[in-house]
């Protein structure tokens, strides 16, 4: 079946370095990739998203990119600040477009 | 404006009970998702309304569990003869458009724990 991996689990960082998340997806039908950012006991809130259109999307210090022959995508932020701390979720649209596939997230922790 | 809305925010109940789980998406929201999310995962898709209608419900489980949308607005997920393995975070999500290809605004969850 449809399936989304990401990788690492954990990610521990100082402030002011970078962090990267990477995630695979299974089904070359899917066209449409967020990411999302969940803190612990909040709902998880859209941080940024990618279509297959596009190879690269920027906003601020979050950049996502996407390698559709590979069939997979990266999350990368730059200047990693404390509030950055929370679980972060790739997810791939499925092969019917009804539903979102997400992997099973990474902790980042950004110490100061 | 007001977010997606989800009630109860916990529910503790006995197995082999019935329960009732609501959301409240955005308003003029005409996609309405729901999830399932235990601890340490990703949110896992359960059923997708288009409107009323349930355009995909290929992520339910099993047929303890049924959801309905009857007017194109408010949506509740029930569950039947509940089981310990049901315990987890229940996430509606709703969309301005129609197809997963566009944001998901994810109400606050219900806590679900069967005893």
């Amino acid at each position: 079946g449809e399936n989304v991996e990401q990788h690492p689990s954990t990610l521990s960082v100082q402030e002011g370095d970078s962090a990267v998340i990477k995630c695979t997806y299974s089904d070359s039908a899917s066209n449409y990739f967020p990411w999302y950012k969940q803190e612990l006991g909040k709902r998880p809130q859209l941080i940024i998203d990618i279509r297959s259109n596009v190879g690269e999307k920027k906003d601020q210090r979050i950049a996502v990119t996407l390698n559709k022959t590979a069939k997979h995508f990266s999350l990368h932020i730059t200047e990693t600040q404390p509030e950055d701390s929370a679980v972060y979720f790739c997810a791939a649209t499925n092969q019917a477009g009804t539903a979102l596939i997400f992997g099973k997230g990474t902790t980042l922790s950004v110490s100061s | 404006g007001a977010g997606v809305s989800q009630t109860p925010s916990n529910k503790v109940t006995e197995k082999g009970k019935y329960v009732e789980l609501r959301c409240d998406p955005i308003s003029g929201h005409t996609a309405l998702y729901w999830y399932r999310q235990s601890l340490g995962q990703g949110p896992e898709f359960l059923i997708y309304f288009q409107g009323t209608g349930a355009a995909d419900d290929s992520g339910l489980p099993n047929d303890r569990f049924f959801a309905v949308r009857p007017e194109g607005s408010v949506s509740t997920l029930k569950i039947q003869r509940t089981e310990r393995g049901d315990s987890a975070v229940y996430l509606c999500a709703s969309s301005p458009r129609d197809s997963a290809y566009n944001e998901q605004f994810f109400g606050p969850g219900t806590r679900l724990t069967v005893l």
